[in-house]
Parts: structure tokens; sequence; C-alpha cells
């Protein structure tokens, strides 16, 4: 059973446009989001976060929105450059549980077109 | 800092052999995760290390798999014997009190 899904496996979004990502979870019991990007050959790499106190948090170009009554989450990369395409993993974890309670989306290939 | 290093980055072997994966952690850090990535289902945890010390190894999908982590600067996920469907990229991570994951590059696992 998929506690976090993200139901669209690929994106394709152009150049200076914003792309969002979507993210829905179904354990009441997580407050803790993460979002982590990951390029062919590498590992997952850390992008942004947010708690389940907050409805939004914002670093740069990114901004990851949450609506909990909704248990959904969202990555809005805003505008969009070739370097972002990769695939986002939406990651959720239940308060003090810690790394180990990290439970990961299927992903999301996003492709950002010239 | 290096980052987490995983060798070998691709591995081809022969269904029945025993495969054995490596990973170096961020010095410092005292949990160590393994991972396996699927296009089926997506990052799975197999087993993490917390001080060296296995704490949860539900994700271990067989007894075939196994991991150590005889000192905190090493770890191995071996499998024997490996079969095709064990195929998949095995990541690992390490972090400071199990709070943000540091990933690996990945070994690439492929089993004929």
């Amino acid at each position: 059973d998929q506690q976090v899904k993200q139901n669209s496996p690929s994106l394709s979004v152009q150049e200076g446009r914003i792309s969002i990502l979507n993210c829905d979870y179904t354990n009441s019991m997580f407050d803790y989001f993460l979002w982590y990007k990951k390029y062919p050959a590498e590992g997952p790499t850390f992008l942004i976060s947010i708690s389940s106190i907050k409805d939004k948090n914002e670093d740069g170009r990114f901004t990851v929105f949450l609506n909990k009554s909704a248990k959904h989450l969202s990555l809005h990369i805003v505008p969009s450059q070739p370097g972002d395409s990769a695939v986002y993993f939406c990651a959720a974890r239940v308060s003090g549980g810690g790394a180990d309670g990290l439970t990961f989306g299927k992903g999301t290939h996003l492709i950002i077109q010239p | 800092d290096a980052g987490v290093i995983q060798s070998p980055r691709h591995e081809v072997t022969e269904m029945g052999q025993e495969v054995t994966l490596r990973c170096k952690p961020i010095s410092g850090h005292n949990s160590l995760f393994w991972y396996r990535q699927t296009m089926m289902r997506g990052l799975e945890l197999l087993i993490y290390f917390n001080n060296n010390v296995p704490i949860d190894d539900s994700g271990m999908p067989e007894d075939r798999f196994s991991a150590k982590m005889p000192n905190a600067s090493f770890s191995t996920l071996k499998i024997q014997p490996s079969e095709p469907r064990d195929s998949a990229v095995y990541f690992c991570a390490s972090s400071f009190w199990a709070e943000k994951l540091f990933f690996g590059s990945g070994t690439q696992l492929s089993v004929l």
C-alpha cells in the first residue's frame, strides 16, 4: 500500500514557465515532508522540506505547499530551467521518526523543454 | 567532503552468484541506510543502522539478503544467491542522528 503517491510519472514543461509537481499521502500521522531531486546516475539529493505547522516554505525558485486537510503537497519551480530536468521524489515521515521513517513516492520525471 | 561512496557503480552477474555491494558513509554520520530503487516500487528502505547496529531490517525482501556494518566507515549488502528479480539500483545513504539523508551514487545491479 503506497502511503506516498506521486501520480504523474512524468511532466513536461517549457523553460521559463512554472513546474508543479504533486504528491498525495494517506497516513495522517505524517507531519514532515521532503522533496528530493535525482539526476541520472546520481543519488537523490535533498531539495526542500516543510513541517506540518506550516503551509508554505520557500527557497529561491522552489516553493513547497502543504494542504493538510487534503493530505496533499506540491512543489512549485518558478521559473523552470533546463537544469531542473530530473526525477523528483516526495517523502514523508512522522515527527521523531527521523530518517528511518522516511517513506518515498515513486518519483516524477520532470522534463524542461527549451 | 567526499560524500557517500558506493562500489561498484555497475555489477552484472549471473543468476545464482553472490553479489556484494559496498558503502562508505560520510565521516561523522551515525546512521546508514540501504535503499533499492525499481520502476515498480520506487525507493524502498531495506535496512538501516544506528551506530553500526542494525535497527530495522523489515524491508529486506528475503533471507538471501544480508547487510553488515563492521565499523562506522563501512557497510556491505550481500545477495546470495542472486536472482534476476534482484536487478535494481541499490543506494546507500547516511545521516547524522537520522535527519536529512545523503545518498551515494548507487550501484546498478543486473542479474542475468
